[in-house]
């Protein structure tokens, strides 16, 4: 079945630091492929995502590419802030069947300043 | 817009007692889920809702959980007899319309339930 496989955690970085964590999927077809973030206290709240092979998704600095042939979408940011300490979800959706969404195990990410 | 809503925020009970959890979607939005969020692990879907019909509940222990969505709307998710591995954050989610692959979730605050 479809699973999604994300870096273990904690990842605890300074600010301004470059932030990658690594998530990779397994598949049949051509799934979505989604990043949602948990913020302490909040409901999970979609961060960006991607439909497509080669397609990038982009929100708040965050950016990641649909990688077909290694089957990845890394979550990357350049610069991180204090206020990006939270627990970011990769997740994806089959292109058919019951299109349900599967998330990874999470990753906390903690910024200091 | 409303968010989705959902109560109780925390519920603490004894294992073998009964619970429910409460959600109220975003207005207009016809899909509904339930997941279970179990502390270091991501969400897994329960159940699924189209309107008021189940899409997909084969992840539901339906032996002790039970969900029901009766005018299409509002949704309640109850456990009876809860069992100490049901100690888990209980999400409720909604979408527009559901089948679209690329649609995205609406998720509540969460029901964090401890079952001692």
């Amino acid at each position: 079945g479809d699973s999604v496989t994300q870096m273990e955690g904690p990842v605890t970085l300074s600010e301004e630091a470059f932030l990658t964590i690594n998530c990779t999927y397994t598949a049949t077809g051509y799934p979505s492929l989604f990043w949602y973030v948990q913020y302490p206290g909040e409901g999970l709240q979609l961060l960006l995502k991607a439909t497509k092979a080669d397609d990038k998704g982009s929100n708040k600095g965050f950016e990641a590419t649909y990688r077909k042939e290694t089957t990845s979408f890394h979550l990357e940011k350049g610069s991180v802030q204090v206020s990006d300490s939270a627990v970011y979800f990769c997740a994806l959706k089959a292109s058919f069947g019951n299109e349900k969404l599967t998330f990874g195990t999470g990753t906390r990410l903690t910024i200091i300043p | 817009e409303a968010g989705v809503a959902q109560s109780p925020r925390y519920k603490i009970i004894e294992k073998r007692q009964s619970v429910a959890f409460w959600c109220n979607p975003i207005s207009g939005h016809a899909t509904l889920y339930w997941y279970q969020q179990i502390l270091g692990q991501g969400p897994k879907l329960l159940i699924q809702f189209q309107n008021n019909g189940v899409v997909d509940d084969s992840q539901l222990p339906k032996d002790r959980f039970s969900a029901e969505r009766l005018k299409g709307v509002d949704s309640t998710l109850k456990i009876q007899p809860a069992k100490l591995e049901d100690s888990a954050v209980y999400l409720c989610a909604s979408s527009l319309r559901g089948a679209q692959t690329n649609e995205k979730l609406f998720f509540g605050s969460g029901t964090q339930l401890s079952v001692l």
